[in-house]
């Protein structure tokens, strides 16, 4: 496809367990950033990814958190011993270069994540 | 601080103009977007603003930034039905980290 394709679209698991969430860019684009959506609230920034540059982890809530990157291909966001408050949509976007970043950022359907 | 602001919800009749209204508390922000999301879809960028600008138009879209009083808004021009969505004021203090709002749901009735 031609856009951000996430998966799982939805995903429900105990609390406790590991959640493995992947996102897959459009093709070519360099940056990937992966963000959290709560229920009733805006995103939260967790992590970028540019080229071959150490990633901007500032936005990871937690040590249970953690992102990789291959190249400028998939990304991976692992959400270890899952929390109740980690259910929530994660996001994912990327864009094409750095430094245009915010004005072209396509966004996938995002990862509903619901922690029981 | 990063914090955003902005209205839950907004009702409007088909054909109208819609206002949705955002407030920000850094001075500092360099862009500021409106995002668009639609039932199932993923987030989509409407527009942006400068934050050297006081007014942005694209087509139906009306872009107004108040840098004193930290408050943008976006009207839309005779409200279709399609317009119905969740509208996300985003402000960027650098190249990638967007610090968002909570989404203003908009619903356009007949």
């Amino acid at each position: 496809g031609a856009g951000v394709s996430q998966s799982p679209s939805n995903k429900v698991t105990e609390k406790g367990k590991d959640v493995e969430l992947r996102c897959d860019p459009i093709s070519g684009h360099t940056a990937l950033y992966w963000y959290r959506q709560r229920l009733g609230q805006g995103l939260e920034f967790l992590i970028y990814f540019q080229g071959n540059s150490a990633p901007d982890k500032s936005g990871l809530p937690s040590d249970r958190f953690s992102a990789e990157r291959t190249g400028e291909s998939v990304s991976t966001l692992t959400i270890q011993r899952t929390q109740q408050e980690d259910s929530a949509v994660y996001l994912c976007a990327s864009s094409p270069y750095p430094g245009t970043a915010n004005t072209e950022a396509f966004f996938g359907q995002g990862t509903r994540l619901t922690v029981v | 601080g990063e914090d955003v602001e902005q209205s839950l919800f907004l009702s409007v009749r088909e054909g109208d103009s819609s206002v949705i209204n955002c407030t920000y508390t850094d001075s500092s922000s360099t862009y500021l977007y409106w995002y668009k999301q639609e039932p199932g879809a993923g987030l989509q960028l409407l527009t942006y603003i400068f934050s050297n600008m006081d007014m942005k138009q694209d087509q139906r879209l009306t872009v107004l930034l108040n840098k004193k009083d930290k408050h943008l808004s976006l009207r839309i021009a005779d409200t279709q039905t399609g317009d119905s969505a969740i509208y996300f004021c985003a402000e960027s203090f650098n190249d990638y980290k967007l610090s968002f709002g909570a989404g203003t749901t908009v619903t356009v009735r007949a």
